[in-house]
This record gives structure tokens, sequence and C-alpha cells, in this order.
């Protein structure tokens, strides 16, 4: 596609359910990366893949948060076990070579209650 | 882990007025990334600073890489209420891949 979509726009979950979120990157971008945004300011780097492969996941809390690219499908974000504090605003970007302007979708709205 | 450290965190001014926004880090980076983002959206790129001392114009807005490329700044002049928005800083490290983002101005301009 021309933009990078991401589903759903909002996502509602209990404490302790399990939310997955989705992003098709932009056709031919290689690059793909997720961030959080907490409070409409702070943009927290979560995780980047190079294809189907992951190039960092310094940002990622390990213990309920995975990510996957893989082939054909779009890319995902999945948290088990949501915890209040994951309430947030979700964005991926994506950008064809490893350096350069990172293109965004217009986020996922995570609500956790 | 690069730290970008973004000042004001909010400024509100007038129509007309001038202001300057700061990102600044102790790490050098390979390139920064001035973004804008709008309510409901994600960030649009604005521009890609490179080189030590690079000052790029787009229309009213003026950027600035120090040197050692380790700050930049943003300076608006004649602000206008379209100027709105979250501003953010990205500093890519020497291998250029990963953006890591500054915490943001956020600019109210009021008409």
């Amino acid at each position: 596609g021309e933009e990078v979509a991401q589903t759903p726009k909002h996502l509602v979950r209990g404490e302790g359910q399990k939310a997955k979120l989705y992003c098709a990157p932009i056709k031919g971008h290689s690059y793909v990366f997720w961030y959080q945004q907490v409070l409409k300011n702070e943009f927290k780097f979560l995780i980047s893949f190079q294809n189907e492969n992951v190039f960092d996941e310094t940002g990622m809390p390990k213990e309920r948060f995975s990510a996957k690219c893989l082939p054909n499908s779009p890319c995902s974000l999945e948290i088990q076990a949501t915890k209040l504090e994951d309430s947030a605003v979700y964005f991926c970007a994506s950008r064809r070579t490893g350096a350069g302007e990172l293109f965004f979708g217009e986020g996922s709205r995570l609500t956790v209650l | 882990t690069q730290l970008l450290e973004q000042s004001p965190q909010f400024l509100s001014i007038q129509e007309g007025e001038n202001l300057t926004v700061y990102c600044n880090s102790s790490s050098v980076f390979s390139s920064l990334q001035w973004y804008r983002q709008e309510p409901g959206e994600g960030p649009v790129l604005l521009v890609t600073v490179v080189t030590g001392g690079e000052v790029k114009k787009l229309k009213r807005l003026t950027f600035q890489f120090g040197d050692a490329r380790k700050d930049s700044s943003l300076h608006i002049t004649a602000a206008q209420p379209g100027d709105t928005g979250l501003y953010l800083c990205a500093g890519a490290d020497n291998n250029n891949n990963d953006m890591r983002f500054g915490a943001g101005t956020r600019l109210t301009v009021k008409p």
C-alpha cells in the first residue's frame, strides 16, 4: 500500500487480557518500527524489524510484549496480560532502507481498564 | 542508548511571535530528524540534518544541527496557528538504523 496501515484504531481491554495490534508497512519498505506514545508526548521505541528479522528489541518489555513481522502478513505487536500502564497509542512506522524518513501510521489507541 | 532531551516541554505563544525549541543529547548522531505530529495522526517528517553546523530552512522554519552533531534547534519565525502541534526530534546512531525520539515540545499558537 501507499501508506502505513494500522488496525485497530481503538482497542479496549480489561486488565489481564491480551491485546494484539497490526501494522501493514508501505509496500517495498524493509524496515518496520513500533513506538509507544503515552500521554500524547513521550515517544518510546519498542522494537524494529528488517524484513522478518528483529533488528533491535531493546525497548521491549519482554515479559509481556512480543512482536512479529512474517512474510506476506501484517506485522503484529502483542501484549499478554495487559496492565493499566500499557494504555497508550502504539505507532508503527516503516522506511525503505536503513536510513531516511520514517512513515508513520495513524496509531492504535489501547485503553486498559 | 541515546537520550534526547527536548525543551521546552510546552510552549504557548501568540500568533506572530518567534520561538526556538531545542533538542540536546550527550551522544553524537549521524543524522537528526524533526517531525511534527498533529492530534490523531502520526508524526510527519519536516527535515533531516546530517552535517555538523548544517542549517536548513523550510519557509518560516529554520533548523540547525550543532557542530558536534549532538544537538539541534528549530526556530519558527512569525508563528501561525497552523504551526500548533507536537515537535519531535529523532536521532539516528552511526549505523543510521534505529531512530530514538525525544519527548517532544508541544507548541500552541493562539490567534
